[in-house]
C-alpha cells in the first residue's frame, strides 16, 4: 500500500511568520508531487506542483523535494489569516496492480494563522 | 476557461437506494478521476476514466461504478447505499500533465 504521510496538526503560526508543512511518501518511484489547499467546506485547490529535487518558488509559496529522503515540504512565507486551511500533499504513485498510476493523498495538515 | 462542474451539489438518500453523480471536466481535459472524502479516511481514490475507458481503479466494492462519455463528461453510480457511503464525492480532471483540478464536489448523505 503506497502511502503519503502528513502531520495532522493543527499547526498554528502568527501572521507574518513562515509556515512549514511536511510530507513523506513511501513509493520510491513517485515522480510528481502536489500541494493542495482545502478550505473548510470547499474542494481541494491545486497550489503547487514539483517534479525535480530542490526548491520551486511561486509567490509566497516554496515547495521543496528530496527524493532520496522521500520528503516533500511546503513553506508559506508572510503567512496570512486567509492561508488558514487544510493542506493536502499528494504523490503520483503506482496503483496496487503496478501498471497504472494514481494520485495518493495524505490526510492533510490543518494550518491556522493567528492575526 | 470554465472549471470542473459537478451535479448535484447536495444529495440525501436512504439506505438501499442508488445514486448517480455527474462531472463535467475542464474543456479539453480527457481524464476524469473520482474520489471519496471522509473525515476519517481522507481522500480515497475511486477510479479514473480516460477516453471513455476505465484506466485505473481504487479499492472500493463493486457497488461503486462509473463511466465516461465521448464528450469526456463522467458519471459515477453507487448502488445499494450504506450509511458509510455518506461522504463528499469529488471529481478531478486533468489534461496532458499530471496536475488534477477538482470540482466543487457532491455532498452525499445516506440516512
Amino acid at each position: 500500500q503506497k502511502e503519503v504521510e502528513q502531520n495532522s496538526g493543527p499547526l498554528s503560526v502568527p501572521e507574518g511568520a513562515i509556515a512549514s508543512l511536511n510530507c513523506t511518501y513511501s513509493d520510491r518511484v513517485s515522480q510528481s508531487f502536489f500541494w493542495y489547499r482545502q478550505y473548510s467546506g470547499k474542494s481541494p485547490e491545486l497550489i503547487m506542483s514539483i517534479y525535480s529535487n530542490g526548491d520551486k518558488e511561486d509567490g509566497r509559496f516554496t515547495a521543496q523535494l528530496n527524493k532520496a529522503s522521500q520528503y516533500v515540504s511546503l513553506l508559506i512565507r508572510d503567512s496570512q489569516p486567509s492561508d488558514s486551511a487544510t493542506y493536502l500533499c499528494a504523490a503520483r504513485s503506482r496503483n496496487s496492480g503496478g501498471s497504472n498510476y494514481k494520485l495518493t493523498f495524505g490526510k492533510g495538515t490543518l494550518l491556522t494563522v493567528n492575526p | 476557461k470554465a472549471g470542473v462542474t459537478q451535479t448535484p451539489r447536495y444529495l440525501i438518500k436512504t439506505r438501499g437506494q442508488q445514486v448517480t453523480l455527474s462531472c463535467s471536466p475542464i474543456s479539453g481535459h480527457r481524464s476524469v478521476s473520482w474520489y471519496q472524502q471522509t473525515p476519517g479516511q481522507g481522500l480515497q481514490f475511486l477510479f479514473e476514466y480516460f477516453s471513455e475507458t476505465q484506466r485505473n481503479k481504487g479499492n472500493f466494492p463493486g457497488r461503486f461504478s462509473g463511466r465516461q462519455f465521448s464528450n469526456s463528461r463522467s458519471e459515477m453510480n453507487v448502488s445499494t447505499l450504506e450509511l458509510g457511503d455518506s461522504a463528499l464525492y469529488l471529481c478531478a480532471s486533468s489534461g496532458t500533465g499530471d496536475e488534477q483540478y477538482f470540482g466543487p464536489g457532491t455532498r452525499l448523505t445516506v440516512t
